[in-house]
């Protein structure tokens, strides 16, 4: 059974700290990670898609990594704002020669002003 | 703006009734998608359709019935067959050949079954 793993499940962080969430997936046929962005009552947004082994992404204060041979990617996020608060899901496409995109259960951040 | 519309944003329904969870995308994609999301899991696929009057079932399609009669359109019926309908239900398009499969979603629809 192909998983991706996301940790932690929850974090909650001071206004100003640096955090990091990590998402696991299976190093085999390996084809793309996307990172999405999921507000309260809002629709998940794409934040990153990282396809190549070694891959860095930043979009402002968040940054990805990518590692594809071990199987992980690291999403940080530097000097934390409430506004960051959200679950942020990770999700792996698989190189099938179909379509399979396999979702982790996200990491849900509060961020205390 | 373009996006996904899903409706209702909320439903209650008795058992034995079945439902339909409406989604419409002005973004003019070829591929549509509905995931069901339950506490703790990641979204699960249930169906897709790459083109109109022609959609694949996903992983968890049992008790679940798509259409996809127009592009911009790609109905979900939850039926009385399907044993746990009480979740939430995300709506999502994506372009195809696109090589990043990037998709995008609507703002979901909870469905809870008395």
């Amino acid at each position: 059974i192909l998983n991706v793993e996301q940790s932690p499940q929850s974090l909650h962080v001071q206004e100003g700290d640096s955090t990091n969430f990590t998402c696991s997936f299976p190093s085999s046929n390996f084809y793309a990670l996307h990172w999405y962005r999921w507000e309260t009552a809002k629709s998940p947004e794409a934040l990153f898609v990282m396809t190549l082994n070694g891959d860095e992404k930043k979009k402002g204060r968040i940054s990805a990594t990518l590692n594809t041979k071990e199987g992980y990617s690291y999403l940080y996020i530097k000097g934390s704002q409430p506004e960051d608060s959200a679950t942020y899901l990770c999700a792996f496409n698989l190189n099938t020669g179909g379509f399979k995109t396999i979702f982790g259960a996200g990491t849900r951040l509060f961020v205390k002003a | 703006d373009g996006g996904i519309t899903q409706s209702p944003k909320y439903l209650f329904r008795k058992e034995g009734q079945n439902v339909t969870l409406s989604c419409e995308q002005n973004l003019n994609h070829d591929a549509m998608y509905w995931y069901r999301q339950d506490p703790g899991q990641g979204l699960r696929l249930i169906y897709y359709s790459q083109i109109v009057n022609d959609f694949q079932k996903g992983d968890i399609a049992e008790g679940y019935s798509v259409s996809r009669e127009k592009k911009e359109s790609f109905p979900l019926t939850v039926t009385s067959a399907q044993k746990n309908p009480t979740a939430f239900y995300l709506c999502a398009s994506s372009i195809i050949g696109m090589n990043t499969g990037e998709l995008f979603f609507g703002e979901g629809s909870r469905l809870t079954v008395l």
